[in-house]
């Protein structure tokens, strides 16, 4: 079975520039995360999706994150205009649901997205 | 809100030595518990995990116990080896959602 496929796996930009992320999930996964990963710290979550509706974005900047998921599959993270402290590895994470489908399953990651701003 | 603490890395140890990753939780309800791990150049992988008070989660070698009474979940195997040399996370998901909260990882290096 493939895994979760993110891109591009590096990318180095200027502050004030715009960057975007691709994910695509396991196949079948309903639930879809972005998390944000700075050096030294655990991941945080940004973003949640189920199928193409979002269930919690409390922690995502909204006035420079963008994420959607249309059509439920893949999905798309953007910043823009990028500052400095997102430099971060950016994961992509999905899951299926539960045999209830009440609640999400494990989580499985991708290899992440590695943003330096400089 | 939902918080994990661990033990200040980086960790050094010699194959074979005992290693414990400590781990404590702060959260209302009853969340489950996780240990994820993150070799260098690959993404997070669950390692093991524990749903309720008493649990033990295992899996290669480690294991955690899911202990209510000390909010805590160490993370413990008995003899390492270099192959075990990661990044390792523990994690709680909260009772009613599916929102996984990280704590900072512990770098674990082992040699030879």
């Amino acid at each position: 079975e493939a895994g979760v496929a993110q891109s591009p796996r590096y990318k180095i930009i200027e502050k004030r520039q715009s960057v975007a992320f691709w994910c695509n999930p396991i196949s079948g996964h309903a639930t879809l995360y972005w998390y944000q990963q700075i050096l030294g710290q655990g991941p945080k979550l940004l973003i949640q999706f189920q199928n193409n509706g979002v269930v919690d974005d409390s922690q995502l900047p909204k006035d420079r994150f963008s994420a959607e998921r249309l059509k439920g599959v893949d999905s798309t993270l953007k910043i823009q205009p990028a500052k400095l402290e997102d430099s971060a590895v950016y994961l992509c994470a999905s899951s299926p649901l539960t045999h209830s489908g009440r609640k999400a399953g494990e989580l499985f990651f991708g290899e992440g997205s590695r943003l330096t701003v400089l | 809100g939902d918080s994990v603490t661990q033990m200040e890395g980086p960790v050094t140890l010699s194959e074979e030595a005992f290693l414990t990753i400590n781990c404590t939780y702060t959260a209302t309800g009853y969340p489950s518990l996780f240990w994820y791990v993150q070799y260098p150049g690959e993404g997070l992988q669950l390692l093991l995990k524990a749903t309720k008070a008493d649990d033990k989660g295992s899996n290669k070698g480690f294991e955690a116990t899911y202990r209510k009474e000390t909010t805590s979940f160490h993370l413990e195997k008995g003899s390492v080896q270099v192959s075990d040399s990661a990044v390792y996370f523990c994690a709680l998901r909260e009772t009613s959602g599916s929102r996984l909260t990280f704590g900072e990882g512990t770098q674990l290096t082992v040699n030879p």
